[in-house]
């Protein structure tokens, strides 16, 4: 009940496409959803991130869009460029008795992006 | 610090060994995390702090896993007679509360058991 399932595992987009990654939880109590990106010897850092009072946030080229009652979200990434290269992970967490820090993540997606 | 800082940055040890791996948060941070990253994985959180005290360490996979924050700040995760399946990325991670704040993660220990 604690999974987050991701996908797809690899993604490899031309610069200027859109890449899409797409997440689904099980768990209904999960209140918080961020995405993060990770370089490789990195830690992740964080990306965008969504409450489930909204269906969709846009920060520059991401955006998170969040369907509550099909318990999926996903990122989209505009005009994707070289320097987007990195994996991506989705996570979700609950706040309720613990904190929004303890996440449960997505297996990864690696993107590419060719120039 | 600028960020959080973990320590040293590759631990390669010997099976059965005794290791400890470092975490300096943010400063102010009263919330940290450690997580683990398997090769090819998203992290799996192992412990919350709050202060000083272990608020969550549920995800500990066994005894021989310890944490500890005795000040409130610097955090010691402790692995007793590692084992060949402990070699994973170690990672940490603080935030200024436990409430909605955004967990900074430092760039991990990668620990090498042989």
């Amino acid at each position: 009940q604690q999974q987050v399932k991701q996908s797809p595992q690899s993604l490899i987009v031309q610069k200027g496409g859109i890449s899409i990654i797409n997440c689904a939880y099980e768990n209904t109590a999960f209140d918080y959803f961020p995405w993060y990106q990770q370089f490789p010897g990195k830690g992740p850092a964080l990306l965008i991130a969504i409450r489930p009072d909204v269906s969709e946030k846009k920060e520059g080229r991401f955006t998170i869009s969040f369907n509550k009652s099909a318990k999926q979200f996903s990122l989209h990434i505009m005009d994707s460029q070289p320097g987007d290269s990195a994996t991506y992970f989705c996570a979700a967490s609950n706040a309720g008795g613990t904190s929004y820090g303890k996440l449960t993540f997505g297996q990864g997606t690696i993107l590419t992006v060719h120039p | 610090g600028a960020g959080v800082s973990q320590t040293p940055s590759n631990k390669v040890t010997e099976k059965g060994k005794y290791v400890e791996l470092r975490c300096d948060p943010i400063s102010g941070h009263t919330a940290l995390y450690w997580y683990r990253q398997s090769l090819g994985q998203g992290p799996e959180f192992l412990i919350y702090f709050q202060g000083t005290g272990a608020a969550d360490d549920s995800g500990l996979p066994n005894d021989r896993f310890f944490a500890v924050r005795p000040e409130g700040s610097v955090s010691t995760l402790k692995i007793q007679r590692t084992e060949r399946g402990d070699s994973a990325v170690y990672l940490c991670a603080s935030s200024s509360s436990g409430g909605v704040s955004e967990a900074f993660f430092g760039q991990g220990t990668r620990l090498t058991v042989v």
